[in-house]
C-alpha cells in the first residue's frame, strides 16, 4: 500500500533528551516534508527536502534538524527538546514539484516534552 | 509575505444547508491553492486543487484573483462532512517550494 510512515505515533519526552520521529515513503517521492499542528495555529512548515541532500527552511525551524540522505527517509530531529516543541508532528510527501501536485500525509506524531 | 486566512474557526450548518468555507491569501506570485481536509481520527488528505477546477464530494472552490480568495462552497451539507478543513497556498522559488496553511475551520453539520 502506498503510503508515509511515522515512528513513533506517540512521544513523551524530557526536556534536553535529544529525539528523532521517523518518516518513510514508498511513493519514490522526490519532495518531502515536516509540519507541526497547534491549536489556533493550524500546520507550519518546519523543513522541506526537493530530493536527496537537499533540504530547506520552512516558516518554523528553529529547534529542529533534519536529514535527507535516502530518497524515501525524511527524520525530524529534536537535539535538546523543550516543552514548547509539544506538539502534533505530520510528514508528507509528494512527486517531484510540479502545479497542482497533492502532498500525501502520514498519520502524524504527538509529541509531548516535559 | 504569503499568508492565508481562515477567518471562520468553527462553522456550524444543519444538514442540507449551503456550506461556504471561506479562504483569502495574499501573494505576489502566480498562487496555487489547495483544500485540505481532515476527518476525525484520519490522515489529511487533499480535497481540491484549484488547478484541476473539479468538484469532490459535492464540494467546489473558485479561484478569483481579483478579490484573493478560494472559498469552498459546497450546496448541500451532509453529516459526513463534518471535518478541518485547511486552505493551502503553495509557492515556488529557485529550488525552493514551500506550503502555508491557514489556521483550519472546523465545519461540523447539525443533523
Amino acid at each position: 500500500e502506498a503510503q508515509v510512515t511515522q515512528n513513533p505515533r506517540y512521544l513523551i519526552t524530557v526536556t534536553g533528551k535529544k529525539l528523532t520521529v521517523t518518516c518513510s515513503q514508498n511513493m519514490n517521492h522526490e519532495y518531502m516534508s515536516w509540519y507541526r499542528q497547534d491549536p489556533g495555529l493550524g500546520l507550519r512548515q518546519i523543513y522541506y527536502s526537493m530530493n536527496v541532500e537537499v533540504t530547506d527552511k520552512g516558516d518554523v525551524p528553529e529547534g529542529y534538524k533534519v536529514s535527507r540522505k535516502e530518497k524515501r527517509n525524511f527524520p525530524l530531529i529534536l537535539e535538546s527538546p523543550s516543552p514548547n516543541q509539544t506538539s502534533l508532528y505530520f510528514c508528507a510527501s509528494s512527486r517531484v514539484v510540479t502545479v497542482g501536485n497533492e502532498q500525501f500525509f502520514g498519520p502524524g506524531t504527538r509529541l509531548t516534552v516535559l | 509575505a504569503q499568508r492565508v486566512t481562515q477567518p471562520e474557526k468553527l462553522l456550524s450548518v444543519f444538514k442540507g444547508a449551503p456550506v461556504e468555507l471561506k479562504c483569502n491569501y495574499s501573494y505576489s506570485g502566480s498562487p496555487e491553492l489547495f483544500w485540505y481536509v481532515q476527518y476525525s481520527r484520519q490522515r489529511l488528505q487533499l480535497l481540491l486543487r484549484h488547478i484541476s477546477r473539479e468538484s469532490i464530494k459535492g464540494f467546489t472552490a473558485d479561484l478569483n484573483k481579483g478579490e484573493t480568495s478560494f472559498h469552498l462552497k459546497k450546496p448541500f451539507a451532509q453529516e459526513e462532512d463534518s471535518a478541518m478543513y485547511y486552505c493551502a497556498l503553495a509557492f515556488a522559488g529557485a529550488g525552493s517550494y514551500q506550503l502555508t496553511f491557514g489556521k483550519g475551520t472546523k465545519l461540523s453539520v447539525i443533523p
